[in-house]
């Protein structure tokens, strides 16, 4: 049960586009089409952003978008603005468990 | 609209024991499986448990295995945590979390409990 990786950090300018990575195995986000996506503001319950690789909950704005090639997930964020400035964080399911990334903290410059 | 407020978190002694709770409303609970999620201060999340709509799978990380207990009653609409063996890296907060239907990842979060192990 080993963490998926991200990058600690990530940052763009307002209006940029951004690509956070969340690399597993093929145990987890290779196996399967159940990798999410969640954003998290400082001392607030993270908040489902992506979900099975790439379908977005209703109220998301499609300016977030994942995908997924082999054992690597990506999440992109177009059209930055000051309020996507938080920590985001990728779940995969992995059959009898599920296992988070590190987080990514990204600023918007 | 769906809520899950948990309670039960506090200071407790290395080696205690704490039971955290979930109530849930909003939603048809008996229909989803339901997850704890924890966040040590400062630190990333953490998968901890899930258990199926009728209890009849359960799954714990092994960093809780043999120590943790989940549990839900759906007459109640509540979900539990029974925690065991406490130790210092227990602390964090715990997060009640519901799954997506048909699929797995969670759509719904509490605010959290805040559980401290510390003598």
């Amino acid at each position: 049960q080993s963490a998926l990786t991200q990058p600690r950090s990530v940052s763009g300018s307002p209006g940029q586009s951004v690509t956070i990575s969340c690399t597993g195995t093929s145990s987890d986000v290779g196996g399967y089409n159940y990798v999410s996506w969640y954003q998290q503001h400082p001392g607030k319950a993270p908040k489902l952003m992506i979900y099975d690789v790439s379908k977005r909950p209703s109220g998301v704005p499609d300016r977030f978008s994942g995908s997924k090639s082999g054992n690597t997930a990506s999440l992109t964020i177009s059209g930055l603005q000051a309020e996507d400035e938080a920590d985001y964080y990728c779940c995969s399911y992995a059959g009898s468990y599920r296992v988070f990334g590190g987080g990514t903290k990204l600023t918007v410059l | 609209e769906v809520q899950l407020v948990e309670s039960g978190g506090g200071l407790v002694k290395p080696g205690g024991s704490l039971r955290l709770s979930c109530a849930a409303s909003g939603f048809t609970f008996s229909s989803y499986s339901m997850n704890w999620v924890r966040q040590a201060p400062g630190k990333g999340l953490e998968w901890v448990s899930s258990i199926s709509s009728s209890s009849s799978y359960i799954y714990y990380a092994d960093s809780v295995k043999g120590r943790f207990t989940i549990s839900r009653d759906n007459a109640k609409n509540s979900l539990y945590l029974q925690m065991n063996s406490l130790r210092a890296e227990d602390t964090a907060v715990y997060y009640c979390a519901r799954d997506i239907r048909y699929s797995y990842g969670f759509d719904y979060w509490g605010q959290g409990t805040l559980v401290t192990v510390s003598s």
